[in-house]
């Protein structure tokens, strides 16, 4: 059973639209939970990390925040350089290892 | 300040070959890693370096990927002999907290 599962797995939007991607977890300590970036033919960049639940974070048109059992990275009114694969991947207690998730592939249209 | 740096960007090799990638941490990062990723998949850890000394393997096919870092800084990892399902890209990370930073990644095509 996966430990992080990333929904939908595609997301199309047209530039302005706001929208949110979902990350559900289960580990047995969270240490952290970590949003990135990926844009095709680079490494994934740092977006956000959230550490406990109710925790929130913002970064331009970016709000990651967190449940025990689920985050959230919301985007708003957002322009066609958004586009690209969000990854959602969480540390536990026992070690620090990132666990990733699939990822969302996010198209943002003109 | 200069990011994780990685040689080749792209490698192509036959199976049964073997090859090498390269990578150069962020300066004063401490933890480095080695990361596989399968196309439209998240990466998977394959190694943690903590300084020389390695943290975690327990996920790194030993009969044919080894990884060192000599000198606390630069890693290599080898594969040999490499089979088609090799095929990935190779990301290395390094992180001095929690927050890991990646480099751009070597794209292995295994034919």
């Amino acid at each position: 059973e996966d430990q992080v599962t990333q929904s939908p797995e595609a997301l199309r939007l047209q530039e302005g639209e706001s929208s949110s991607l979902n990350c559900s977890y289960t580990v047995s300590g969270l240490r952290g939970l970590f949003w990135y970036r990926q844009d095709p033919g680079k490494g994934p960049e740092f977006l956000f990390t959230l550490y406990s639940a109710g925790e929130e974070k913002e970064k331009e048109r970016l709000k990651a925040t967190l449940t025990k059992k689920e985050s959230f990275l919301h985007i708003t009114a957002p322009k066609p350089e958004d586009s690209a694969t969000y990854l959602c991947a969480v540390q536990e207690n026992s070690g620090y290892a990132l666990n990733f998730g699939k990822g969302t592939s996010l198209l943002v249209t003109p | 300040e200069a990011g994780v740096a990685q040689s080749p960007r792209y490698k192509i090799i036959e199976k049964r070959q073997s090859v090498a990638f390269w990578c150069n941490p962020i300066s004063g990062h401490a933890t480095l890693y080695w990361y596989q990723q399968i196309l439209g998949q998240g990466p998977k850890l394959l190694i943690q370096f903590q300084n020389n000394g390695v943290v975690d393997d327990s996920q790194l096919p030993k009969d044919r990927f080894s990884a060192e870092r000599l000198k606390g800084v630069d890693s290599t990892l080898k594969i040999q002999p490499a089979k088609l399902e090799d095929s990935a890209v190779y990301l290395c990370a390094s992180s001095l907290g929690l927050e890991q930073f990646f480099g751009p990644g070597t794209r292995l095509t295994v034919l």
